[in-house]
């Protein structure tokens, strides 16, 4: 069965750089979420869409910005990066309404040096 | 604001035998869902077993099962028969199910250790 799809696996940016990270979520799910996960911590909500409009907002900070486009693709951009910002992204997807269940991708490691 | 506790960072177990993982949330809300997800050193997140809060019966996915306390707030996990590929970090998990998604806010983990 297709699963979420997060690209790229892994990204090393400098300070002050920008950041883009993709997600493919399964096919018909029509809800993508973000998460954050820092080092010896729980993932954090970011941002979620659905049916490609945002529909919850979390703890992302303003240097952040994320979109779901018409194919449900999702892109969360990371501007003016800082060491902090150096974590495990998660893109997870589910069928909202059915039910509750949320499936994830592998993830996206930002090293940010 | 809904909150997830699990106050046991770390927890090991013998191979075989039987472990319980704990978890208590906060919530005002009636109808919810609650989750256990594993993360094995991969870090891919995987979801273990799930909980309806309406329903009184616990869920049970093979050598996994819920302890599921609704009045308690309480959400415990059993691993029986427990295996060296169930060392893993262990998350906690609570959402509603709303009109346009379901956020999930997690508990700070369990790392369990199976020893041979």
């Amino acid at each position: 069965a297709a699963g979420v799809i997060q690209s790229p696996r892994h990204l090393i940016k400098e300070k002050r750089e920008t950041a883009t990270l993709k997600c493919y979520p399964i096919p018909r799910h029509d809800t993508v979420y973000w998460y954050q996960q820092g080092p010896g911590q729980d993932p954090q909500f970011l941002i979620s869409f659905y049916e490609k409009m945002q529909s919850d907002k979390g703890s992302i900070p303003d240097r952040f910005s994320a979109q779901q486009f018409s194919d449900y693709h999702s892109e969360l951009n990371m501007s003016s990066l800082e060491l902090g910002d150096s974590a495990l992204y998660f893109c997870a997807s589910s069928l909202t309404g059915l039910i509750a269940e949320a499936f994830f991708g592998q993830g996206t490691r930002l090293t940010v040096v | 604001a809904q909150t997830v506790t699990q106050s046991q960072p770390e927890m090991s177990v013998q191979e075989a035998e039987t472990v319980t993982l704990s978890c208590t949330y906060d919530t005002s809300e009636s109808d919810y869902y609650l989750f256990w997800y594993k993360q094995p050193p991969s870090r891919q997140m995987i979801l273990v077993i799930r909980q309806e809060a309406y329903k009184q019966q616990n869920a049970t996915e093979n050598r996994f099962s819920v302890n599921f306390q609704k009045a308690a707030k309480s959400f415990s996990l059993k691993i029986s028969d427990s295996q060296l590929g169930d060392a893993a970090m262990y998350f906690c998990a609570y959402s509603i199910l709303g009109p346009s998604g379901s956020r999930l806010t997690f508990g700070e983990g369990t790392q369990l250790t199976v020893n041979p």
